[in-house]
């Protein structure tokens, strides 16, 4: 069964803290992995990552993807009150099959 | 912006009755995503649909459920008969191939069954 891990479900940092995110998953037929932003509604997307090793970079946030060891990872730097929401990461399958893990809940305090 | 619209945004339904939650994906996308999220739960994939027919569907997307694209725009979720348990947020997405793989969602339609 193909299954998407992320930790930690949940937490609470401090405005200025960097905060780190981890996905794991065990699929057949990887194509891309992608992290996504859920604030009260839908999820917006922020990365999409194919290649082992690339880092892309949005800003504050950033992202690499591990495809030997079957991970990503979520950055984002200096942490505001903004940013605080659930990150959902999500694997593509060939067959255009998404498998979406449980989400981390990011909460910021002033 | 080009971005995934959805309608209604909320729909009450009695149980046993049919909905048709409708999306309108981005135009120039090629593969079209049901997607349903249960309150305080993830993310789960129902159905993806391609050149006018479905390329995957997940074990929640059964008999009751059919999707369709009618016109060419819009891209349709009916639910047959309504259950309980299918009271949840339904997403839509699209996603183009020129563009990568990248994936727009719909703001969302809020199913109630009552």
């Amino acid at each position: 069964e193909d299954k998407v891990v992320q930790s930690p479900l949940s937490l609470v940092v401090h405005e200025g803290d960097t905060v780190t995110l981890n996905c794991s998953y065990e699929v057949t037929n990887f194509r891309s992995l992608l992290w996504y932003k859920q604030e009260k509604k839908a999820p917006t997307f922020l990365f999409m990552l194919t290649s082992s090793g690339i880092e892309k970079k949005s800003g504050r946030l950033s992202s690499i993807l591990d495809k030997k060891e079957l991970f990503s990872i979520l950055n984002i730097t200096a942490t505001q009150t903004g940013d605080s929401a659930v990150y959902l990461c999500a694997v593509l399958l060939y067959g255009q099959n998404f498998v979406f893990g449980p989400g981390t809940r990011l909460s910021v305090l002033p | 912006e080009p971005e995934v619209t959805q309608t209604p945004s909320h729909q009450v339904t009695q149980m046993g009755q049919e909905v048709i939650l409708r999306c309108v994906p981005i135009s120039n996308h090629l593969y079209f995503y049901w997607y349903r999220q249960i309150l305080g739960q993830k993310v789960e994939f129902l159905v993806s649909f391609y050149n006018n027919e479905i390329s995957e569907k997940s074990e929640i997307f059964d008999d009751q459920f059919s999707v369709e694209r009618p016109d060419g725009s819009n891209f349709t979720l009916k639910i047959r008969s309504t259950k309980l348990e299918d009271s949840a947020m339904y997403f839509c997405a699209s996603r183009g191939e020129l563009a990568g793989n990248e994936q727009f969602f719909g703001p969302g339609t809020r199913l109630t069954v009552l």
